[in-house]
């Protein structure tokens, strides 16, 4: 599609519940970003793909948060166990290429309208 | 590590006002991006500087590069109720990742 589609718009999990986020990119994009946003507005990277293989992980709490992009299928994300802290607006990106630091241009991110997990 | 600072968190201004954010880069960036997100809403991209002191305008909007790669502004001149939101600066890592400032946000006093 046109537009980086995300669901549910809203979820709502008691703490220790788990709780799934899906992402479908802009078709033709190859890299997929995912963000978490809190009250503060900054935004925190979570974890990067470039097609179905993860390409940054480094903002990932790995102990309870998973991620994957499988062909033919949505990007997920998934908090087992959520926290309280957990809640936020969880927001998916996608991007045609991202070009080495040694190259001037970089593709902007194109955002979808986020999720909104709330954790009770 | 490498830290992307934006100043101020909020600026109130009167309809007709100007309106100015900054983003400093703890390091020399290659690029920088320039994102919207207005309230309730999802971050949409405004522009991309590359060059050592480049300015770019969209109409109201005008957004420089500093000459040292490592310093950007943006300025909004007689803001309108439709530039409410938060403005946030972004520039690229070095694996790739884009670090994001804080944002601003933009309030127009009733």
């Amino acid at each position: 599609g046109e537009e980086v589609a995300q669901t549910p718009k809203h979820l709502v999990r008691g703490e220790g519940q788990k709780a799934k986020l899906y992402c479908a990119p802009i078709k033709g994009h190859s890299y997929v970003f995912w963000y978490q946003q809190v009250l503060k507005n900054e935004f925190k990277f979570l974890i990067s793909f470039q097609n179905e293989n993860v390409f940054d992980e480094t903002g990932m709490p790995k102990e309870r948060f998973s991620a994957k992009c499988l062909p033919n299928s949505p990007c997920s994300l998934e908090i087992q166990a959520t926290k309280l802290e957990d809640s936020a607006v969880y927001f998916c990106a996608s991007s045609q290429s991202v070009q080495r630091l040694a190259v001037s241009s970089y593709n902007e991110q194109f955002f979808g309208p986020g999720t909104r997990l709330t954790v009770l | 590590g490498q830290q992307v600072m934006q100043i101020p968190q909020y600026q109130h201004v009167q309809e007709g006002e100007d309106f100015t954010t900054y983003c400093n880069s703890s390091t020399t960036l290659s690029n920088i991006q320039w994102y919207k997100q207005r309230p309730g809403g999802h971050p949409v991209f405004l522009i991309q500087l590359v060059k050592s002191g480049e300015v770019k305008k969209q109409k109201r909007l005008t957004f420089q590069f500093g000459e040292a790669k490592k310093n950007s502004s943006l300025h909004i001149t007689a803001t309108q109720t439709t530039d409410v939101g938060t403005y946030f600066c972004a520039g690229p890592r070095s694996n790739y990742q884009l670090i994001w400032g804080a944002g601003t946000k933009l309030i127009i006093k009733p």
